[in-house]
C-alpha cells in the first residue's frame, strides 16, 4: 500500500537560511510525488510536482525537490528561507487506479521562521 | 479560471445534529472531486472521493456521508454529529488529463461540534 512519511513534525530555521523538508514514500510503481503548503486556515496550495524526467524539479516561491529513486526521497529545498514562508507543507503521493486518481498525504511538517 | 467554493467557513454544531457542507467547483467539466479531514496538528484524511455524478468511493467507515448530485457540487453530510468529527474540512478537486493528478483547494470548513 502507498504511504508517505515526513519524519519530521517541525522545524525552525533562521530567516535566509537554508531550508530542506524530508519526504520518504511507499509505492510499487513510479509515483506521482507532490510537495503542498497550507497557510494557518487555509486551503493546500501546490509548490511543485514530479511526474518523470528531470528528478530535479523546480516549484513556485523559490522551493525545489528533488526525486531519488533509490532512497524512496522526494525532499524540499530552499536556498533562502523568507519570514512568510512559515506553513505547514505536506508531501503527497498519488496513483492512477480503476476508482481514479488518488492521492495520499503525508502527516505535514510544520515550519518556524525565526528572525 | 477554474474556482473551488466551500460553504459555510466556520459552523459549530451540537452534538446529535445534522451536518451539510458544500463544495462547487467553476470553470471545469468532469472533475476528481474529494473531501478530506484535517484533525489538529495532523495530516489530511481522505474520506470521500467522487470520479463522477453519482459516484462515491469511501476511504473511511464512519457517520459522514458524501453525494454528487452534480457535475460540479460535492456534498457531505451527516446525520448524527459526534465529538470526533470536528476538524477542519477540505474539498478539492483533481483534473487528471490536465494536471496528472495535481489537486486544487478550497478555502476549507472549521467544524467544532459540541
Amino acid at each position: 500500500a502507498q504511504s508517505v512519511t515526513q519524519p519530521d513534525i517541525h522545524i525552525t530555521v533562521s530567516e535566509g537560511a537554508s531550508l530542506e523538508l524530508r519526504c520518504n514514500y511507499s509505492y510499487g510503481a513510479t509515483p506521482y510525488l507532490f510537495w503542498y503548503v497550507q497557510s494557518p486556515g487555509q486551503g493546500l496550495q501546490l509548490l511543485l510536482k514530479y511526474f518523470s524526467g528531470d528528478t530535479l524539479v523546480q516549484g513556485i516561491k523559490g522551493f525545489e525537490a528533488e526525486f531519488k529513486r533509490s532512497q524512496s526521497s522526494f525532499n524540499l529545498r530552499k536556498p533562502s528561507v523568507h519570514w512568510s514562508d512559515a506553513a505547514e507543507y505536506f508531501c503527497a503521493v498519488g496513483s492512477i487506479g480503476t476508482g481514479g486518481f488518488k492521492t495520499i498525504f503525508g502527516a505535514g511538517t510544520r515550519l518556524f521562521v525565526k528572525a | 479560471s477554474q474556482t473551488i467554493h466551500q460553504w459555510p467557513a466556520t459552523l459549530v454544531q451540537p452534538v446529535g445534529s445534522p451536518l451539510s457542507l458544500e463544495c462547487t467547483v467553476e470553470g471545469t467539466s468532469n472533475p476528481n472531486l474529494y473531501w478530506y479531514r484535517q484533525a489538529a496538528g495532523r495530516g489530511l484524511q481522505l474520506l470521500f472521493y467522487s470520479v463522477g455524478i453519482g459516484q462515491i468511493s469511501s476511504e473511511v467507515p464512519q457517520n459522514l456521508s458524501a453525494s454528487r448530485p452534480q457535475d460540479r457540487q460535492f456534498i457531505l453530510s451527516s446525520k448524527k454529529l459526534l465529538l470526533s468529527d470536528s476538524g477542519f474540512y477540505l474539498c478539492a478537486w483533481s483534473a487528471l488529463a490536465g494536471g496528472r493528478g495535481e489537486q486544487f483547494f478550497g478555502p476549507g470548513t472549521r467544524l467544532t461540534v459540541l
